[in-house]
């Protein structure tokens, strides 16, 4: 089992849809980081948290860490939205180790 | 100010040549981590360097790989004897502190003949 699941594993919507990706995580944490991989395989930061929910243009992250769980949200979403996105969580024991998901795939159809 | 380069971009090689991948974090990042991401595959940590302490080691998939840092700046990752599994595509990233977000370098794709 991979100390960082995330769902849904692919994802289409039409463009202006809100989306919701989820990230669960087993592993004790500092932090949790957002990232955004593109389709020509750049990587971008979109957050970093450890409480309470952080808000940048149309994406939204919250995360729970009782129940172990984060969530990114878009809103309005648009085609240019289109790509991958990863959790990684950053293992409290070492401080220094991220533990990834495996990445939710996401199309954004005009 | 300049990201995290890589270089090169690609490369190709022949099973059983040695490789040297360079990366260039953002001046001042302190923490300095390789990954390799296969196709359709998540990322794999490989090695992590955080100042002038020994690396973490841990994600080196055998003894072919080796990393090191010079002067707390730049980084190389050799792979010694390629195997055709090798291929990938290998990414850096840097950061500036503990509990700070990473930034990734645009990764150098490799592939083993």
């Amino acid at each position: 089992k991979n100390e960082v699941e995330q769902s849904p594993q692919n994802l289409t919507a039409q463009e202006g849809e809100f989306i919701t990706i989820n990230c669960s995580y087993s592993v004790g944490i500092s932090a949790l980081h957002w990232l955004q991989q593109h389709p020509g395989g750049g990587i971008v930061s979109l957050f970093m948290l450890s409480s309470g929910k952080k808000k940048h243009g149309r994406l939204i992250a919250t995360i729970n860490i009782q129940e172990k769980h984060s969530s990114l949200h878009i809103t309005a979403s648009h085609p240019r939205d289109s790509a991958v996105y990863i959790c990684a969580a950053l293992c409290q024991n070492t401080g220094n180790q991220f533990y990834f998901g495996t990445g939710t795939s996401l199309t954004v159809i005009p | 100010g300049a990201g995290v380069s890589q270089s090169p971009s690609n490369k190709v090689t022949e099973k059983g040549k040695d490789v040297e991948l360079r990366c260039d974090p953002i001046s001042g990042h302190t923490a300095l981590y390789w990954y390799r991401q296969s196709l359709g595959q998540g990322l794999e940590f490989l090695i992590y360097f955080q100042g002038n302490s020994a690396p973490d080691k841990s994600g080196l998939p055998s003894d072919r790989f080796s990393a090191e840092r010079t002067g707390g700046s730049v980084s190389t990752l050799t792979i010694q004897r390629t195997q055709q599994e090798d291929s990938a595509v290998y990414l850096c990233a840097s950061r500036l502190a503990v509990f700070n977000e990473q930034f990734f370098g645009p990764g150098t794709r490799l592939t083993v003949l």
